[in-house]
């Protein structure tokens, strides 16, 4: 299958900080992008669909101004949690999807302890 | 709505065999997707399955029956390595995916 790699697969920040994930798609072209959140013992939780050189739209509930995300190329999208504090702390996981695919590849996922 | 149901946990023994089950109503189907979750791990891809019917692949099968909006995954002589979550996941008629909240698979020597 396709590669997706994303980091850092894990990073810890102080309160108040922002945080930068990338996610990269590395043999094919991400024509879409998801963001997830997964809390522990929970299931995935979409927070917002990018498509290469448009916004991201993000789910009911997800502050854009706080996570932002930028898909300024086909093998890129990031995500910056901006102003980062503990409740932020969650496993962040990013998959891709190449333009008519049907299956999303995803990333590793990135650990982030805010303290 | 659009929902996806599958138990929270299920308990089986090594070299059994166990069924996990999934049940969906959504906004249109375009295929259902099983993936294997180990704690603090990104899924991992198992299953897609797009037309009724089982497939088969190795120790794990997965079955669908759209008519009944109703999907299982067939694991056969488990291992201790299986214990992992399993997430079933629907894609809508807006190919968005919809997820199942997950099947802790707690495997027994």
């Amino acid at each position: 299958g396709a590669v997706v790699s994303q980091h850092p697969s894990r990073v810890i920040c102080k309160s108040g900080t922002s945080v930068k994930i990338e996610c990269r798609s590395l043999d094919f072209q991400a024509t879409t992008m998801f963001w997830y959140r997964q809390f522990p013992k929970q299931s995935l939780m979409l927070m917002a669909t990018s498509n290469e050189g448009s916004k991201a739209t993000y789910e009911q509930g997800v502050e854009k101004d706080k996570f932002l995300i930028n898909h300024a190329s086909l093998t890129l999208s990031t995500l910056t949690v901006t102003s980062a504090h503990p409740e932020d702390s969650s496993f962040y996981i990013c998959s891709a999807r190449g333009k008519g695919d049907t299956e999303a590849f995803f990333g590793q996922g990135t650990r982030l302890t805010v303290v | 709505g659009q929902n996806i149901d599958q138990p929270t946990e299920m308990t089986a023994t090594e070299g059994a065999i166990v069924q996990i089950n999934c049940t969906y109503q959504t906004s249109g189907f375009n295929g259902l997707f099983w993936y294997q979750q180990h704690a603090g791990e990104a899924p991992t891809f198992l299953s897609y399955n797009v037309l009724d019917g089982l497939e088969e692949k190795g120790r794990f099968s997965s079955f669908l029956s759209r008519s009944k909006g109703y999907s299982y995954l067939l694991l056969k002589e488990l291992q201790m390595k299986d214990s992992a979550s399993y997430l079933c996941a629907v894609v809508d008629s807006n190919y968005q995916l919809i997820w199942g909240a997950g099947t802790k698979l707690i495997i027994k020597p």
